[in-house]
């Protein structure tokens, strides 16, 4: 089945320092990938959806320049998190999707979450 | 109100229960309606999806939409401990053009005890 692979599952990083998250689909190209945000039982923020070949669109609140995504290909999208500061320390998941449009073949597919702690 | 409400939980069930998950909605452009499982440190993985009123089932779960209601509910039948996990109920609306917006509940937290 479709495989959302995200990487670095973990990292932590000095305040004011910048990371970058990646998202690949590995068996299928994505046109949209998805960037969320979910806090300690909190449930998952969309943050941006990133369009290849195209700029990401941001939701209401989310600081572009802060959150800077590139969808440079069909099958990678990257997040990076800029000057990071302790609140940006949060779960981050992507997710993409296997069609163009939602159907019954092209259900949404998650990665498996990074984890950032800014110290 | 929040467009997606749902009862965090926790919710602790003896192995062999049949548990019942729930959300309500309130926003009527919601098409479609997704339950997602969720292990501690892990993406969510997609269990169930519909996009009518009525049952679906899939295995030992069962997806419930009431349209009319605004309520749709999530049924795991012979629960197993393997199944403790969180479970987001999602839905999803037409952004515009070929857009989709996904929509989450918090999860309810479900432990099934040995």
């Amino acid at each position: 089945g479709a495989v959302v692979s995200q990487h670095p599952s973990r990292v932590i990083c000095k305040s004011g320092t910048s990371v970058k998250i990646e998202c690949r689909s590995l068996d299928f190209q994505a046109t949209t990938m998805f960037w969320y945000r979910q806090f300690p039982k909190q449930s998952l923020m969309l943050m941006a959806t990133s369009n290849e070949g195209s700029k990401a669109t941001y939701e209401q609140g989310v600081e572009k320049d802060k959150f800077l995504i590139n969808h440079a290909s069909l099958t990678l999208s990257t997040l990076t998190v800029t000057s990071a500061h302790p609140e940006d320390s949060s779960f981050y998941i992507c997710s993409a999707r296997s069609g163009l449009r939602y159907s019954y073949n092209s259900p949404l597919h998650f990665g498996n979450g990074t984890r950032l702690t800014v110290t | 109100q929040k467009e997606v409400e749902q009862d965090p939980g926790p919710l602790s069930v003896p192995e062999g229960a049949i548990v019942s998950l729930n959300c309500t909605y309130s926003n009527s452009a919601f098409q479609y309606f997704m339950w997602y499982r969720q292990y501690s440190r892990k993406g969510p993985e997609l269990l169930m999806y519909t996009y009518s009123s009525g049952n679906k089932e899939d295995g030992r779960f069962t997806a419930q939409v009431d349209k009319s209601s605004k309520y749709i509910s999530l049924f795991i039948r012979d629960s197993q401990p393997s199944d403790s996990a969180t479970y987001l109920c999602a839905m999803e609306q037409n952004s515009g053009g070929s857009n989709y917006k996904l929509t989450f509940g918090k999860g309810t937290l479900l432990t099934v005890n040995p």
